[in-house]
Order: C-alpha cells, then sequence, then structure tokens
C-alpha cells in the first residue's frame, strides 16, 4: 500500500505562499495523487488532483517530479481563513481505496 | 449540485448501546465510502460500496459495526453494541470513481460527531 509522509505542522503569514510537501515512495503506476482541505467540523474537501509534472487551479498548484516519489502542493498569498489540516492522499492502483495520514496542520498568522 | 447529505449532525449514547447514521451520497455517485475519524486523526477508510457492493470492508470491525447501501443509493452505518473507543466523527463520502483509474476526488459530508459515555 502506498503510505504517504507529511509535516505534522506547519506556520505562515498572511499574503505567503506555503509549500506543503508530500512522500509517497511507493507510488504505483496507475495512482494519482490528491490533496483535501480539513476545517474542524467538516468534512475534508477535494483541492487539486494530478498524476505527473504540474496542475494548477483557481486554488492552488501541484508540482509532481518526474520520478513521482513526491509532490508539492503550493498555496499562493494564504490568508487566515487558509488555516487547515491538509492531507495527501495517493490511490492504490485501481481506483477504489486512499489511505489518509495524518495530514499537515497548516496555521496562517496574520 | 447538493452534497453529500448526513445525519444525524451529533450523537451522544451511553457505552453498549447502539447508534445508527444515515448518509445520503451526491446523486449519481455510484462509489460511497464511511470514514471514522478520531479527534487529531486523519480519516480511516472502514467500508466502501460500489453501487450497493461491498468493495473494501476490511477495516470495519465487523463484530459491532455493520453498513448497507439498499439499492445503491442511501447508505446507513450502525455500531452495536458501542464502546468508548468508537468516540469519533463518522463521515460519509461518494464520488463518481472512474473504472480502474482514480480520476475524480471524493465530496464528503460534514459527518456525525459520536460521544460515547
Amino acid at each position: 500500500l502506498a503510505k504517504t509522509t507529511q509535516p505534522i505542522s506547519m506556520d505562515s503569514y498572511e499574503g505567503q505562499e506555503v509549500n506543503i510537501t508530500c512522500s509517497h515512495n511507493n507510488i504505483a503506476t496507475n495512482d494519482y495523487i490528491t490533496w483535501y482541505q480539513q476545517f474542524p467540523s467538516q468534512g475534508p474537501r477535494f483541492i487539486i488532483q494530478g498524476y505527473k509534472t504540474k496542475v494548477t487551479n483557481e486554488v492552488a498548484s501541484l508540482f509532481i517530479p518526474a520520478d513521482r516519489k513526491s509532490s508539492t502542493l503550493s498555496l499562493p498569498r494564504v490568508s487566515l481563513s487558509d488555516t487547515a489540516v491538509y492531507y495527501c492522499l495517493v490511490a492504490i492502483t485501481g481506483g477504489f481505496k486512499t489511505i489518509f495520514g495524518a495530514g499537515t496542520r497548516l496555521f496562517v498568522k496574520a | 449540485e447538493a452534497g453529500v447529505a448526513q445525519s444525524p449532525r451529533y450523537k451522544i449514547i451511553e457505552k453498549r448501546q447502539s447508534v445508527a447514521f444515515w448518509c445520503n451520497p451526491i446523486s449519481g455517485h455510484a462509489t460511497l465510502y464511511w470514514y471514522q475519524q478520531i479527534l487529531g486523526q486523519g480519516p480511516k477508510l472502514l467500508i466502501q460500496f460500489q453501487n450497493n457492493g461491498v468493495v473494501d470492508d476490511s477495516q470495519l470491525p465487523k463484530d459491532r459495526f455493520s453498513a448497507e447501501r439498499l439499492k445503491g443509493v442511501d447508505s446507513t452505518l450502525k455500531i452495536q453494541p458501542a464502546k468508548l473507543e468508537d468516540s469519533a466523527v463518522y463521515l460519509c463520502a461518494s464520488s463518481l470513481a472512474g473504472q480502474g483509474r482514480f480520476q475524480y476526488g471524493y465530496t464528503f459530508g460534514s459527518g456525525t460527531r459520536l460521544t460515547v459515555v
């Protein structure tokens, strides 16, 4: 099973760019990488998903190197409302099973 | 698009009692998941349905937990009897989950917070 490793926590200030890196050394050929955001008392919310190179949407960018053993979620110009837990997931080949790690607690300060 | 609906929002029960949680996924989502999230931890998959069939229930404590998804739409998760360590948030999620490739993200409900005293 592909396992992910992320920093437990990160601090940042409003307006800064935040990069959260996730390691997934055992990622399989058909696995996608997905990031979720979770606020207290809410379920995780899909942020972005990618397979290789770079993916960008209105919320974030996802950078995946050629070996795909890691990925970096980039949040441009964070605000206080970006304070949350961010999870990196790697889907098991076949697409029917994913495992959440402990996530990265991002705290954005004014 | 309506989201994933879950009820109740909160539940407090005594140990050894039974409890049931309900989930209504997004219309058209064939895959439904139940997760358990203990405070401070990431969600842990309990069971996954594809339509009304079980795809994976390897982490479901089957001596006390049960789940069903009648007609491939709504789902119910039951705990009987509850233990103190079952105190957690129970999250339901659904997805389109492509054919053999994970192309779509999950959409989660807000969860049911269970406290067992």
